[in-house]
């Protein structure tokens, strides 16, 4: 069975850093990309950024919103995912998803987290 | 503002056939597959249709997609009450080198 567990969330104040992690198993964790999606409270879903496996270079691709600020990267030997976040901003408030992708030509999300909380607030 | 544009609410009455639309450009629904989430309340989204109209394995054939040009629709047959919940569209856009979500629409079975 598919499992993606979120860690890492929790107040942070304007200006400061956070990093998530998503613990995965179930799966051959380095043959996926891994994305982050995030939903500010009461609002719809945003995409953040992916980062390809390790047959595409690890490559990275982030939203407008977060490029510069959010950095994704990922150890497979220890089937995780993180998101490293500074600069926070109040807007950056969000329930953060870890999503596995498809491994196929068509990428889609096909595997959620239950996401993790972070509040960026004085 | 939504690169993609769906309504934000749709409803139906148990057993009628509910469609939800989708808006894009050439540069994402017009070359990129689309695909469809839902979100039940309090849960995580969830893969509901992908390709454009695949319907993964566990998703009732109630659920289709379909696409035209730079357009696309969910339809639901049969709605039933626990079809109540948010449903986003979504696609990779070639222009951006993201993922673009629509802003979803709020589903109420009366």
């Amino acid at each position: 069975e598919v499992q993606l567990v979120e860690s890492g969330g929790g107040l942070v104040q304007p200006g400061g850093s956070l990093r998530l992690s998503c613990a995965a198993s179930g799966f051959t964790f380095s043959d996926h990309y891994m994305d982050w999606v995030r939903q500010p409270p009461g609002k719809g879903l945003e995409w953040v950024g992916r980062i390809r496996n390790r047959a595409n270079s690890y490559t990275t691709d982030y939203a407008a919103s977060v490029k510069g600020r959010f950095t994704i990267s990922r150890d497979d030997s220890k089937n995780s995912v993180s998101l490293q976040m500074n600069s926070l901003k109040t807007e950056d408030t969000a329930v953060y998803y870890c999503t596995r992708v498809h491994s196929g030509g068509f990428k889609y999300l096909q595997h959620w987290g239950q996401g993790t909380l972070v509040t960026v607030s004085s | 503002q939504s690169v993609l544009t769906q309504p934000p609410s749709a409803s139906g009455t148990p057993g009628q056939r509910v469609t939800i639309s989708c808006s894009g450009s050439s540069s994402n629904i017009g070359i990129n597959a689309v695909n469809w989430y839902q979100q039940l309340p309090g849960a995580a989204p969830r893969l509901l249709i992908c390709c454009d109209n695949q319907g993964p394995s566990g998703v009732p054939d109630r659920f289709s997609g379909s696409k035209s040009g730079t357009s696309a629709s969910l339809a639901i047959s049969g709605l039933q009450s626990e079809d109540e919940a948010d449903y986003y569209c979504a696609a990779w856009d070639d222009s951006l080198n993201a993922m673009v979500f629509g802003g979803g629409t709020k589903l109420t079975v009366l």
